[in-house]
């Protein structure tokens, strides 16, 4: 039974078009992300919901919107595809452990397999 | 800002060989560390852990990995490398309610 997965695996569209990629977790965490993963591997958070309400929203084109519906699911939508967001996004979950003397504390992460997206 | 250096980019080990990979952090508080692997077409999997208590920690696949204050360092070690070991590595902290990810190391293992 997968922790964390996303669909679709693979998603080849042209530029211009909209697309979404939807995730779910069953392992009951609070909160969710999406994180973008570049050609050289590098990892960038993108977005995070806490029991559907975002606490992160780095610099990303307002092209992209993510949904939480429920605290067990979070969606990425992109409208207006570009070449640029060809990637692999990352849907992952992880438990909060609270506040502590240095702010939030993180919990591991729980990754799903990634939506490997590309713009032609 | 807080962050995580990854120096290394590319290491090429023989099988059987011992492993470091080096992360270094920069945080002005305890930090919460990671690290994380990931297989060719995979997601990240998580290998160990650093949250407090006992700077030496062990993780899964008989890696280990030793915080160090002193030199803001998170190494990942390994005794003997398998050839199902050749993935990429990424160290992460915990910041502001999420990771931060290290640009991540490459390793191949020769047979």
């Amino acid at each position: 039974d997968t922790a964390v997965s996303q669909t679709p695996k693979y998603l080849v569209t042209q530029m211009g078009n909209d697309k979404s990629i939807k995730c779910e977790q069953n392992l009951g965490h609070d909160t969710m992300y999406w994180y973008k993963q570049d050609s050289k591997k590098f990892l960038k958070i993108m977005f995070s919901y806490n029991n559907k309400e975002l606490i992160i929203n780095e610099t990303v084109p307002n092209r992209f919107s993510p949904k939480s519906p429920d605290k067990a699911h979070l969606n990425l939508h992109i409208n207006s595809l570009e070449l640029g967001d060809s990637a692999v996004y990352f849907c992952a979950s992880s438990q909060d452990m609270g506040f502590g003397l240095a702010g939030w504390n993180t919990g591991e992460l729980f990754f799903g397999e990634g939506s490997r997206l590309t713009v032609l | 800002a807080q962050s995580v250096t990854q120096p290394d980019i590319h290491i090429t080990v023989s099988e059987g060989a011992s492993l470091e990979l080096r992360c270094n952090y920069s945080y002005g508080a305890t930090p919460y560390l990671f690290w994380y692997v990931q297989s060719p077409g995979q997601g990240l999997q998580l290998l160990l852990k650093y949250f407090s208590g006992d700077t030496l920690v062990q993780g899964i696949k008989g890696f280990e990995a030793e915080f160090k204050r002193s030199q803001s360092s998170f190494n990942l070690r390994k005794p003997s490398v398998h050839w199902s070991d050749a993935a990429e590595y990424f160290c992460a902290v915990a910041v502001r309610r999420a990771l931060t990810f290290g640009s991540g190391t490459r390793l191949q293992v020769q047979p």
